[in-house]
């Protein structure tokens, strides 16, 4: 069964700890992006590479960088967290080409800054 | 430019009625639309998808959407709601030829015993 695991469900960390959320995925895709989910805000991206090495900025990067060494391994980092950071992350894959236009989405990391 | 609306915050429906969760997209050029369903602290599970072809896509669960591209809508359906399908549910577009895809807000359904 093709999976999109997420390192952590829960985590806690402090206020300006550096923080890595780790993605792997086994179905040796192109394409892996990070969203955040927020209550009434939906899924905003954060961050999405399209190849090793290669990153681009989503919706809402401020705060967050990424790392993409491999194919199958996707981080996000919070460089320091604040409270504000506090949410769900969603990590997903996509292929690009072929019949399946849609994402493989990790069961979440849910991140709460104290 | 790609964006989804999702009008409607929540959906109560009693067991056994039939359902819609309504969904409206814009995009530039031909598009690519998807349901996905979240359970309680979970991540996304994929639905059904419309790429071409007959505007009714059937996928898992028993749920349909219906494409209408003079409406540019994609909403969700199913002829007979169970408790089990309460959930988040979440439409999402995507350009053909563009990576990234857009989702809505989500709308909360609640199927009511």
């Amino acid at each position: 069964d093709v999976k999109v695991t997420q390192s952590s469900r829960y985590l806690v960390k402090r206020t300006g700890e550096k923080v890595f959320l780790e993605c792997v995925q086994d179905m040796d895709h192109e394409n892996m992006f990070w969203y955040r989910q927020d209550p009434g805000l939906g899924l905003r991206l954060i961050y999405f590479s399209y190849d090793v090495k290669m990153k681009e900025k989503g919706d809402i990067p401020e705060g967050y960088s990424v790392s993409r060494e491999k194919k199958e391994r996707f981080s996000l980092i919070l460089e320091s967290a604040s409270t504000n950071q506090t949410s769900m992350y969603l990590c997903a894959s996509s292929v690009t080409g072929g019949t399946n236009y849609g994402y493989t989405f990790g069961s979440g990391t849910r991140l709460t800054v104290v | 430019a790609q964006s989804v609306a999702q009008p409607e915050d929540q959906v109560n429906v009693a067991e056994g009625n039939p359902l819609t969760v309504k969904c409206t997209y814009s995009v530039s050029g031909n598009p690519y639309l998807f349901w996905y369903v979240q359970y309680p602290n979970r991540g996304l599970q994929f639905l059904l998808k419309y790429i071409t072809g007959d505007n009714l896509v059937k996928g898992s669960y028993g749920f349909e959407a219906e494409f209408n591209k003079s409406q540019t809508s994609f909403h969700l359906k199913k002829p007979s709601a169970l408790v089990s399908d309460s959930a988040l549910y979440f439409c999402a577009v995507r350009a053909a030829g563009y990576q990234k895809v857009t989702f809505g807000i989500g709308t909360k359904l609640q199927v009511i015993p």
